[in-house]
């Protein structure tokens, strides 16, 4: 079955770096995939949409790539600041053909002053 | 506009009690979904409403959960009677277009529901 693999360690950065998150998924060929933050007490709020024929979105300091050979998103912000600190998760429809994302666990992003 | 609402924001109820959830979507928004998260787990899909009526209910655990959408407004989630396990985060979200996948879902900020 499906699998998203979102590295479950805080990352740590300095304010100002260039923050990188990795989402891999196994055993299918998703058509989209996005990403959403969510900050403690609250529901994912969606930040972006990559489909399979695009290699790269941007959007302000956010930055997201999709390989499918890799099966791999990544997901850049650059100059990090620490209100860009919270939990970013990455969700891809699952197989079948639903439309409906399926969601990984989510990596947490700490940015510090 | 208004953002989806979803009531209580916590609840705390026996084990073998009912507990029922409450979700408003964003006004005009025909597609609502309910995920949960459970502790340590990723946030899972339960049920898909298209207007009032079930397109896909796939991820609903069992028959203790009894989900409505009377009239394509708001949404209801039942738990009845309540075990242990289900404890967790409820999730409710709505979109305009299950298709339109650029604008993401709008989700809520959750029930934390702690069965004990």
């Amino acid at each position: 079955s499906q699998k998203i693999e979102q590295n479950s360690e805080a990352l740590n950065i300095q304010e100002g770096k260039t923050a990188t998150l990795t989402c891999n998924y196994t055993n299918y060929s998703p058509a989209y995939l996005q990403w959403y933050r969510q900050d403690p007490g609250r529901g994912p709020v969606f930040l972006l949409l990559i489909r399979e024929n695009e290699k790269e979105k941007r959007k302000e300091r956010l930055k997201v790539t999709f390989d499918t050979t890799l099966k791999q998103s990544l997901f850049h912000i650059t100059a990090a600041q620490p209100a860009d600190s919270a939990t970013y998760l990455c969700a891809l429809p699952p197989s079948g053909g639903s439309y409906i994302p399926t969601f990984g666990r989510g990596t947490s992003l700490i940015v510090h002053p | 506009e208004a953002g989806v609402t979803q009531f209580p924001s916590h609840s705390v109820i026996e084990k073998g009690q009912t507990v029922t959830l409450r979700c408003d979507p964003i006004s005009g928004h025909d597609n609502l979904y309910w995920y949960r998260r459970v502790m340590g787990k990723e946030i899972k899909f339960l049920l898909h409403f298209v207007k009032e009526s079930k397109q896909d209910e796939s991820g609903m655990p069992n028959n203790r959960f009894l989900a409505e959408r009377t009239g394509g407004t708001y949404s209801t989630l039942k738990v009845q009677p309540a075990e242990l396990e289900d404890s967790g985060v409820y999730f409710c979200a709505s979109s305009q277009d299950v298709g339109d996948l650029s604008r993401g879902y709008t989700f809520g900020s959750g029930t934390r529901l702690t069965v004990v």
